[in-house]
């Protein structure tokens, strides 16, 4: 199947700072691309819709000047939490369906944890 | 939007005995209906997955099933082992996934 790969796997970093995660389809291209957050034992809530080269669709809820996304390529979707505090600590999730596929299924990337100190 | 609820939100199995999830959904119009998997930390991972043309459909130990009428559909593992033990996701979609929120099923060796 599909590859999508994230950057970093984890991070921690200090209150106040922001944080830049990278999700990238290896081996296919992705007009679209789905950013999650995962707080422990709680399901995968959808924040928002990466479009390339286009703005970024958000869920009702998702500040979208605090979770900046970027789809400046076709193999590349970045969100960046500004501003982090300790409540943005979470499991962050990329997905990307490959769209020469007819099956639908989507990829995900492998996570990052971020940890805000 | 689409809502999707899961029941039993955590499942005891013993070790080859069966499990049965079920996933309920709000949106009719709904085609695509996946099962994710996911391990402690790890990413979800599908593992079967239906279409609304069709009823049901079983790869191996693992089966779905799918009923448009009453707008569920059900997740059926056989012969369990204890790598089953994990939370599984399912989702209803039209053009974006609304995941529900996950069955923690373990199984007892």
């Amino acid at each position: 199947g599909a590859v999508v790969s994230q950057h970093p796997s984890w991070v921690i970093c200090k209150s106040g700072t922001s944080v830049k995660i990278e999700c990238r389809s290896l081996d296919f291209q992705a007009t679209t691309m789905f950013w999650y957050r995962q707080f422990p034992k709680q399901s995968l809530m959808l924040m928002a819709t990466s479009n390339e080269g286009s703005k970024a669709t958000y869920e009702q809820g998702v500040e979208k000047d605090k979770f900046l996304i970027n789809h400046a390529s076709l193999t590349l979707s970045t969100l960046t939490v500004t501003s982090a505090h300790p409540e943005d600590s979470s499991f962050y999730i990329c997905s990307a369906r490959d769209q020469r596929e007819d099956s639908g299924e989507l990829f995900f990337g492998e996570g990052s944890r971020l940890t805000v100190l | 939007g689409e809502n999707v609820e899961q029941h039993p939100s955590t499942l005891s199995v013993q070790e080859g005995d069966s499990a049965v999830i079920k996933c309920t959904y709000s949106d009719s119009a709904s085609n695509y209906f996946p099962w994710y998997k996911q391990e402690l930390g790890k990413r979800p991972q599908l593992i079967i997955d239906i279409r609304s043309n069709v009823g049901e459909k079983k790869d191996q130990r693992i089966a779905v099933t799918l009923n448009k009428t009453a707008k569920h559909f059900s997740l059926h593992i056989t012969e369990t082992q204890p790598e089953d033990s994990a939370v599984y996701f399912c989702a209803g979609s039209r053009n974006r996934l609304a995941f529900g929120k996950g069955n923690q099923v373990v199984v007892i060796p």
